[in-house]
């Protein structure tokens, strides 16, 4: 059974770059949420996604987008990078209805 | 407002020390709350899932309770290899939003 998987694993961006993660969610699961972890922070809720639209926002600014494919895939698009943006950016994923998430590996976004 | 307070920040223990780690919360209505354990640099693995007061689950070394306020994850005699953070996360009823704790840093010396 495939779990969460993201890609890549890491990235080197510069300020004012633009960067795409992507996310494929656990089989059978059609909800992705995702979330960016500070160094010694708990994650924070960025958006989650459901039938290909955004369902809920948490606290970050419009720089921050997102998209879900028909095959339930996800990606992540931020622009206009800043050095605060600096994070470990996780994929969760669900199955509607359901309250447990599972989380994939994480991808480690450095802004230079 | 909505919180999720973990403590300690940091535990060092000897191997085979029990000891408890506590997460309490402040929501209007909680419709689950999560353990997760996290290993450095990686995606948070799921441990439990606890729903209403006076439940309790086991996996191995731990076992997860739940009052109205908070939460606590035991650890019984543990191994070296339990040593990571410990996350814990609540769904709430209002936003339907998840709320993670700042985490635990659990350290088991050999």
């Amino acid at each position: 059974d495939a779990g969460v998987t993201q890609s890549p694993t890491h990235l080197i961006k510069t300020r004012g770059q633009q960067v795409t993660l992507r996310c494929s969610p656990k089989s059978g699961h059609d909800t992705v949420s995702w979330y960016q972890q500070a160094l010694g922070q708990g994650p924070q809720f960025i958006f989650q996604y459901y039938e290909e639209e955004e369902r809920q926002r948490g606290n970050f600014p419009d720089r921050f987008s997102g998209h879900q494919f028909p095959n339930y895939s996800s990606e992540l698009n931020v622009n206009a990078l800043l050095l605060g943006d600096s994070a470990l950016y996780l994929c969760a994923s669900l199955q509607n209805g359901e309250d447990t998430q599972y989380f994939g590996p994480g991808t480690r976004l450095t802004v230079l | 407002e909505d919180q999720v307070t973990q403590s300690p920040e940091a535990l060092r223990l000897q191997e085979g020390e029990s000891s408890s780690l506590n997460c309490s919360y402040t929501v209007s209505g909680l419709r689950g709350l999560f353990w997760y354990r996290q290993d450095p640099g990686k995606g948070p693995e799921f441990l439990f899932t606890l729903y209403s007061a006076g439940e309790e689950k086991e996996k191995e070394r731990l076992k997860a309770t739940l009052t109205k306020k908070e939460s606590f994850l035991h650890i019984t005699a543990p191994k070296p290899e339990d040593s990571a953070t410990y996350l814990c996360a609540v769904h709430e009823n209002r936003d339907d939003k998840i709320i993670f704790g700042k985490g635990t840093r659990l350290h088991i010396l050999p």
